[in-house]
């Protein structure tokens, strides 16, 4: 099946440094690409869709000009969290799809994730 | 708009015995429905997938779900249960024209020598 990279895996931050994440499909093309974070214990909350070549849609309560997503290529999109606090200590996942919505073969493949602390 | 519903945030069987993990969905539109696995500080793996095909839809190592209508249900059922099987399980639900998921709050199972 296709694949989805994460870097770093892990990644320890002070409060106030930004910090990025990057997503890539390894052996697929994704013209957009999912990031969620993810509590301890809890479940995945979608933050936005990135976009190849145009700006994220960000879902409701999620701030754009803290998560910064950048879409560049057709297998490369980053998050970056800026000015990162505490409280922004998570597992922050992406996924890209495969294949057309609403067709069978039609499926979300997951990154491992990152897990960011920021102290 | 869409949303999974998890019955129990964790449930714990005996190794053998079956598994039952709940998940009941809502949406206005017939919906995509999934059931994830993740293993501890893991991405998600998809175990299944409805996609409007067959009711009972069956996955990876063991796994099945059927999809009830009537009952906005798509739980999630193994015969006998091994020890391997414990992990965090997802409920999810997408629109058939619109590729986001949404995920359910997860529930995780326990097995029990």
């Amino acid at each position: 099946g296709a694949v989805v990279s994460q870097h770093p895996s892990w990644v320890i931050c002070k409060s106030g440094t930004s910090v990025k994440i990057e997503c890539r499909s390894l052996d697929f093309q994704a013209t957009t690409m999912f990031w969620y974070r993810q509590f301890p214990k809890q479940s995945l909350m979608l933050m936005a869709t990135s976009n190849e070549g145009s700006k994220a849609t960000y879902e409701q309560g999620v701030e754009k000009d803290k998560f910064l997503i950048n879409h560049a290529s057709l297998t490369l999109s980053t998050l970056t969290v800026t000015s990162a606090h505490p409280e922004d200590s998570s597992f922050y996942i992406c996924s890209a799809p495969v294949g057309q919505p609403g067709r069978t073969d039609y499926e979300q493949y997951f990154g491992p994730g990152t897990r960011l602390t920021v102290t | 708009a869409q949303s999974v519903t998890q019955l129990g945030s964790h449930v714990s069987v005996s190794e053998g015995a079956l598994v039952l993990l709940r998940c009941n969905y809502s949406s206005s539109v017939p919906p995509y429905l999934f059931w994830y696995v993740q293993y501890p500080n893991q991405g998600l793996q998809l175990l299944l997938k409805y996609t409007s095909a067959a009711t009972l839809v069956k996955g990876i190592n063991g796994f099945e779900a059927e999809f009830k209508k009537s009952e906005t249900s798509f739980h999630l059922t193994k015969p006998s249960a091994h020890m391997s099987d414990a992990a965090e399980y997802f409920c999810a639900v997408s629109l058939n024209r619109d590729d986001k998921i949404i995920f359910g709050k997860g529930t995780r199972l326990h097995i029990l020598p």
